[in-house]
């Protein structure tokens, strides 16, 4: 399996907290992608990036923000984290941008009290 | 309306049946497509691409039509292992660059 991995894989915290998920790779791939998932939505991608310090929106960014300053880490941050953010979140690493699919990390449950 | 939108199941089906899956997506200029796997509580899994002539993966076929965009998964002889969540996946073009939309799901259940 692809070398990918998220952390923490559980989080519980309070509402209006600073929250910070990593996702790292060791395929030196270029394109990073943070989902999240919800029941009766799927799978919707919050932002990507396509190279260091490159990202972008995705579907459902509002109250997200992420930065990559090495090819390997890209990190999401909840600013100030509301109940509406409870969800699972799941980094994704491609080679190219799309046409192989993606590898998907394991996921991190985030809860929101 | 959806860009990619699937059966909306639950499929429940006995051991060694035949179950077929749709999706419909609304992106004409989609150049790529997948089947993925999700188990619950699991991160989705690449079963299969899908190819313009159709494919096959053992008890797993795979169909495009482009022209009505549309694509399909079919899977013989359902074995229990089979139970997950089939999400139909599609490259559109996005920003600087093409993204995976993903459907919501269909679930199967494949009973003893």
């Amino acid at each position: 399996d692809a070398g990918i991995t998220q952390s923490p894989r559980h989080k519980v915290t309070e509402t209006g907290t600073p929250v910070t998920l990593r996702c790292h790779q060791t395929e030196n791939h270029r394109y990073m992608y943070w989902y999240r998932q919800d029941p009766g939505h799927g799978l919707r991608l919050i932002h990507y990036s396509y190279g260091v310090k490159d990202t972008d929106k995705g579907e459902v960014s509002d109250g997200y923000s992420v930065s990559r300053s090495k090819t390997e880490d890209f990190l999401l941050t909840l600013e100030s984290a509301t109940s509406s953010q409870t969800s699972v979140y799941f980094c994704a690493i491609s080679e190219l941008t799309g046409s192989y699919g993606y590898t998907f990390g394991s996921g991190t449950r985030l809860t929101v009290v | 309306r959806k860009e990619v939108e699937q059966d909306p199941g639950p499929f429940n089906v006995p051991e060694g049946a035949t179950v077929a899956f749709n999706c419909t997506y609304s992106n004409s200029a989609s150049q790529s497509f997948f089947w993925y796997r999700q188990d619950c509580r699991k991160e989705p899994k690449l079963l299969m691409s899908v190819y313009s002539s159709g494919n096959e993966d053992g008890r797993f076929t795979a169909q495009l039509n482009r022209a009505s965009q549309y694509i399909s998964l079919l899977i013989r002889d359902s074995k229990l292992s089979d139970s997950a969540t089939y999400l139909c996946v599609v490259n559109i073009p996005s920003g600087s660059a093409r993204q995976l939309t993903f459907g919501s799901g269909t679930q199967l259940t494949v009973l003893p």
